[in-house]
């Protein structure tokens, strides 16, 4: 089992909060990765980043902010979540180089009430 | 279009069933292709990973890449209930940031 950590698994919060995902990892891997799922749709890169103080925007636009400030850690941050950030919030990491596997936590999902 | 396509489903077998499971991509610039599976409330976690055009076994599972029509597949034999999950398929070019693009996924039933 992949040695990746996300919490909380579950959250419900109001319109407005701000709100924090964590993710850790305990591999070693310099590469992290955020990705969103829709039910039903594919997974969409909103955030990633090569190792730490680095940071990228993915293909899905997205108004939540990452940083990266050790090697393990990666959290997400809303500063003002709305409905539209409903959604189940994946974070995955994989070892720098060619055809490397992505291992991913189990996701928090998340709904804005 | 989306880079990679991939049949939703619900796909529903009875045990024992052979399941065939596809994806066609539009970028040759692909080079690695891996299918996930995803149970519910899970993250996703790799089953097959594939560089080459031709076929890979492991157990119950068959990879199956044909680069020439941008199509891979995975062949499931003897399907279990408890390979009822979402799969999906992924693909990484061997540039840049080598990102992972994924197909919507395809929800697999397996009935006793």
């Amino acid at each position: 089992e992949a040695d990746i950590y996300q919490t909380p698994r579950y959250l419900v919060i109001g319109t407005g909060k701000k709100i924090t995902l964590e993710c850790s990892q305990t591999m070693g891997h310099d590469k992290m990765y955020w990705y969103q799922q829709d039910p039903g749709m594919e997974l969409h890169l909103i955030h990633y980043s090569y190792g730490v103080n680095s940071t990228e925007k993915g293909d899905l636009s997205s108004e939540s902010t990452v940083s990266r400030i050790r090697t393990e850690h990666f959290p997400l941050t809303l500063e003002s979540a709305r409905p539209s950030h409903t959604s189940q919030y994946l974070c995955a990491s994989s070892k720098t180089g060619v055809n490397t596997e992505a291992f991913f936590g189990q996701g928090t999902r998340l709904t804005v009430v | 279009q989306k880079e990679v396509e991939q049949d939703p489903g619900p796909l529903s077998v009875p045990e024992g069933a052979i399941v065939s499971l596809n994806c066609t991509y539009s970028n040759s610039a692909f080079q690695y292709f891996m299918w996930y599976r995803q149970y519910s409330r899970k993250g996703p976690e790799l089953l097959m990973y594939t560089y080459s055009s031709g076929n890979k076994e492991d157990g119950r599972f068959t990879a199956q890449v044909d680069k020439s029509s941008k199509y891979i597949s995975l062949f499931i034999r003897d399907s279990q209930p408890s390979d009822s999950a979402t799969y999906l398929c992924a693909m990484l070019m061997n540039t840049g940031f080598q990102k992972l693009v994924f197909g919507t996924g395809t929800r697999l039933l397996v009935s006793p």
